[in-house]
């Protein structure tokens, strides 16, 4: 009963390096989201896939990229990290609207 | 842009007694969420309160919305050590967006 499985947990990289974050979920769900969360501002939209084949920006979509590799699969692309891209990173899905969201336990991302 | 805005910003109380958070939001919703987060894990759905509901209760939670005043209210009844946690109230749109506050920190001492 897995969830929703982010990888990695953890990971610093070196300003300019580029990184790949992974999500699943193996809750069957069509819609797909990653947030970034940093102190005192809450958790803030990236992107987000509200089904296979289809992805939109949120709220904070410089700096980012996103691939819906499969209904299970939703990843967040890094090309060219900056130290404001330090955050904790989660990734949620749910079945669709007004329904909850169920979030990953997230990717602590360090960029020196 | 932060819809939600959650008072307090923390709060600290003793086992046994209730907490009550507050959240408020600016534009119309379809559905408001609030979830918990503990630390270093991910968020937590708790209860999802439809705008044309005004109370909803679960275990020792209960969650009011009152859509004329934009507003609703977490109660944690006879709080224990495990609720200790950030609470986040969550908006959700006709549209299906959906925007987190900034979160309540709730300690509560043994």
């Amino acid at each position: 009963n897995a969830g929703v499985t982010q990888t990695p947990k953890f990971q610093v990289l070196k300003t300019g390096q580029s990184m790949t974050l992974q999500c699943a979920q193996d809750m069957n769900h069509n819609s797909m989201y990653w947030y970034r969360q940093d102190p005192g501002m809450g958790l803030r939209l990236i992107y987000y896939s509200a089904s296979e084949g289809t992805t939109d920006k949120g709220e904070v979509p410089n700096g980012y990229n996103v691939s819906r590799l499969n209904k299970r699969e939703f990843s967040l692309r890094l090309e060219s990290a900056a130290p404001s891209q330090t955050s904790v990173y989660f990734c949620a899905s749910r079945t669709g609207k007004n329904q909850p969201q169920h979030f990953g336990d997230g990717t602590r991302l360090s960029i020196l | 842009s932060q819809q939600g805005e959650e008072d307090p910003q923390a709060l600290s109380i003793q086992e046994g007694e209730n907490a009550t958070m507050n959240c408020s939001y600016k534009t119309s919703i379809n559905n408001l969420q609030w979830y918990r987060q503990n630390s270093g894990r991910g968020l937590v759905h708790l209860i999802l309160i439809r705008s044309n509901e005004r109370e909803k209760h679960s275990g020792r939670l209960r969650v009011t919305l009152d859509t004329s005043k934009k507003s609703s209210s977490l109660l944690i009844t006879a709080s224990r050590a495990a609720d200790t946690a950030s609470y986040f109230c969550a908006t959700e749109d006709q549209g299906g967006k959906l925007i987190f506050g900034q979160g309540t920190e709730l300690s509560v001492k043994p």
